[in-house]
């Protein structure tokens, strides 16, 4: 059974701040996703990594995916109020027609 | 991107009432599409994948009779939760992919079942 372990689950950062969340999983694979969900909304896709190496960022975040470790990190820079959120990772179980396994979701508050 | 589209994105119901949520893909056809169930402040659990023209599969402990899932056409699948109860309340996601986009997945707006 694939699993798939962030942490922090949760993380109080002030503004301005760095910080990276960590995505664990327990099988091989080479497709990896962040989502952010807004309370009571659905998933947002942030990035999608598909190769081992692969390094995506789009304003004050940044991930990168490891698939011989099985690790993903998500990397915050300078952060600033608006990406208070929950952040998921999710593994791609390719042999399973492409359902995807979360993790536990990371609560972030980032503070004034 | 390609869009899918959730049905209704809250519902209120009363016990032993049935709900019926669709979830649309809008510019591609889908042949699976997943349904995710989510309680508060917790994960996404997978509870079935939804196969065009075929028998649902359902995840370990989801029970079949309770959560019934529909796929008849390309770009439509529906969840009914039947004689729905008060711990039946949660959000509810689908999932589907565009088989040109294979890597990426896209979700539903979410619908907020509520049973009382």
């Amino acid at each position: 059974e694939l699993k798939v372990e962030q942490n922090p689950l949760f993380l109080s950062m002030q503004e301005g701040k760095n910080y990276t969340i960590y995505c664990n999983y327990s099988t091989t694979s080479d497709r990896l996703y962040w989502y952010r969900q807004d309370p009571g909304k659905s998933l947002e896709s942030l990035f999608v990594l598909l190769s081992n190496g692969a390094v995506k960022q789009e304003g004050r975040l940044m991930a990168s995916l490891d698939t011989k470790a099985r690790l993903s990190t998500l990397h915050i820079t300078a952060a600033v109020h608006d990406l208070s959120a929950t952040y998921f990772c999710a593994v791609d179980e390719e042999t399973s027609g492409s359902r995807l396994t979360f993790g536990e979701g990371t609560q972030l508050t980032v503070n004034p | 991107g390609a869009v899918v589209s959730q049905h209704p994105s809250r519902v209120i119901c009363k016990s032993g009432t049935s709900v019926k949520i669709e979830c649309r893909s809008l510019d591609f056809q889908a042949t699976t599409m997943f349904w995710y169930r989510q309680f508060p402040k917790k994960s996404l659990m997978l509870m079935a994948t939804s196969n065009e023209g075929s028998k649902a599969t359902y995840e370990q402990g989801v029970e079949k009779d309770k959560f019934l899932i529909n796929h008849a056409s390309l770009t439509l699948s529906t969840l009914t939760v039947t004689s729905a109860h008060p711990e039946d309340s949660s959000f509810y996601i689908c999932s589907a992919r565009d088989p040109q986009e294979a890597t990426e997945a896209f979700f539903g707006q979410g619908t907020r079942l509520t049973v009382v």
